[in-house]
């Protein structure tokens, strides 16, 4: 068991959908991450809050929008996505940004697929 | 740019076989290493990290690994390989503080065990 959790772990949705997906740490960790993995692909990188500010943004289409409401709690929203954007979106959190050397906690991740 | 490359993409191994597994960086600066794991359907989880000291690290699960700085290589290593090793291995680099302290991470390599 991992102590990142994610809901929902699956998700289908129309390209004109507007769905989230939520992450959640209660290991008092500062910095938190979302990455994105294709099907055997490493992770990734595409946003990170350090101190519940947008820290990283890697050059992610708009038709993602994170949010970090406080410091245990990530958000992804998601609006008119394309069917490219299937893929297995996994949020991590670490101690603080890059620091204790990068180490990562991962969640279970939420699988979409968009239609 | 940062790199890493992770040798194999595909590697199967009888159980009790040993298995190394190989990467190399390309970053002529302070780096701290590490290797994750993916177990089918589950979580990515830190397997070891080395970030300074002895170069030999041992991890969870009986796996270690040789930072050879001379090579900018992190190989990972166990003795006797279990059918429950079966997982896909990611080794990343955060090449500090040029990565902006984010990892890098290698393409992955499948291992299956046959039984």
């Amino acid at each position: 068991d991992t102590e990142v959790t994610q809901t929902p772990k699956h998700l289908v949705m129309g390209m004109t959908n507007k769905k989230s997906l939520k992450c959640e740490q209660h290991m008092g960790h500062r910095a938190m991450y979302w990455y994105k993995q294709k099907a055997k692909k490493p992770p990734e990188l595409m946003f990170v809050y350090s101190y519940e500010k947008l820290s990283i943004n890697e050059s992610v289409p708009s038709r993602f929008s994170p949010e970090c409401p406080n410091s245990s709690l990530l958000n992804l929203h998601l609006h008119a996505l394309q069917p490219e954007d299937s893929a297995l979106y996994l949020c991590a959190s670490s101690q603080v940004s890059g620091g204790a050397g990068g180490e990562l906690f991962f969640g279970e991740g939420s699988r979409l697929t968009v239609l | 740019a940062q790199s890493v490359s992770q040798h194999n993409h595909h590697v199967i191994l009888s159980e009790a076989a040993s298995l190394e597994l190989g990467c190399n960086y390309s970053y002529g600066g302070t780096v701290n290493l590490f290797w994750y794991v993916q177990y089918p359907g589950q979580h990515l989880q830190l397997l070891l990290k080395y970030f300074s000291g002895d170069p030999l690290v041992k991890g969870i699960k009986g796996f270690e690994a040789e930072f050879i700085k001379s090579k900018f290589s992190f190989n990972l290593r166990k003795p006797s390989v279990q059918w429950s090793d079966t997982a896909e291995y990611f080794c990343a680099v955060n090449a500090l503080p040029d990565s902006n302290y984010q990892l890098i991470w290698g393409a992955g390599t499948k291992l299956i065990i046959k039984p």
